[in-house]
């Protein structure tokens, strides 16, 4: 019964190489996002969705494209790996959006590029 | 522009002894604060957050916090700490205005028996 799920939990690719991340909230939240933390440990919005439609879109490189099938899920496909994409990415939902409601977050996929 | 500062990448404190870890924000208006903690190979998990009023929150897992506005700042303190509180700690800010945290860097913690 776990209420924020991702897949794969870890994933090692070659560079130039295109990949999905999947996740998906059983908590019936309205919003879900996804979060990048890099070698240092800072942790980065990247998207936000609001009942599938895009609310948050960070300056991001646009190799990565989130797709939010419907409100449970919300994938993140990167194409083109590089090795600064090398991180661990964070999926989070929250019941609605804004910074009142609390953020369930994710095990995250640590993604390796060789 | 918004920041938030974790002065200390790592504290090693001795179970049952008490722990504070430093938080400094930067941002222009009343800032939502939060802590988060995130076990080994876990997700982060909400600890407390403050958004107005008693400037002294309290969280699950016996932690609070102290939200004191002239220091820009929101410490985390615990009396007595476990061996199960060893994790990473997150300092994040947000406010009215935007709808994202920002987050530090984190401190990690180790607790020794």
């Amino acid at each position: 019964d776990t209420a924020v799920s991702q897949t794969p939990k870890y994933l090692v690719t070659q560079m130039g190489n295109d990949k999905s991340i999947k996740c998906e909230q059983n908590l019936g939240h309205d919003t879900m996002y996804w979060y990048k933390q890099d070698s240092k440990k800072f942790l980065k919005i990247m998207f936000s969705y609001n009942n599938k439609e895009l609310i948050i879109n960070e300056t991001v490189p646009n190799r990565f494209s989130p797709k939010s099938p419907d409100k449970a899920h919300l994938n993140l496909h990167i194409n083109s790996l590089e090795l600064g994409d090398s991180a661990v990415y964070f999926c989070a939902s929250s019941r609605i959006a804004g910074m009142t409601d609390t953020q369930y977050f994710g095990p995250g996929t640590r993604l390796t590029v060789l | 522009a918004q920041s938030v500062t974790q002065p200390d990448i790592h504290i090693t404190v001795s179970e049952g002894a008490s722990l504070e870890l430093r938080c400094n924000y930067s941002y222009g208006a009343t800032p939502y604060l939060f802590w988060y903690v995130q076990s080994p190979g876990q997700g982060l998990q909400l600890l407390l957050k403050y958004f107005s009023g008693d400037t002294l929150v309290q969280g699950i897992k016996g932690f609070e916090a102290e939200f004191k506005r002239s220091q820009s700042s929101f410490n985390l303190r615990k009396p007595s700490v476990h061996w199960s509180d060893a994790a990473e700690y997150f300092c994040a800010v947000g406010g009215r205005n935007f709808n994202k945290f920002y987050f530090g860097s984190g401190t990690k913690l180790n607790v020794k028996p």
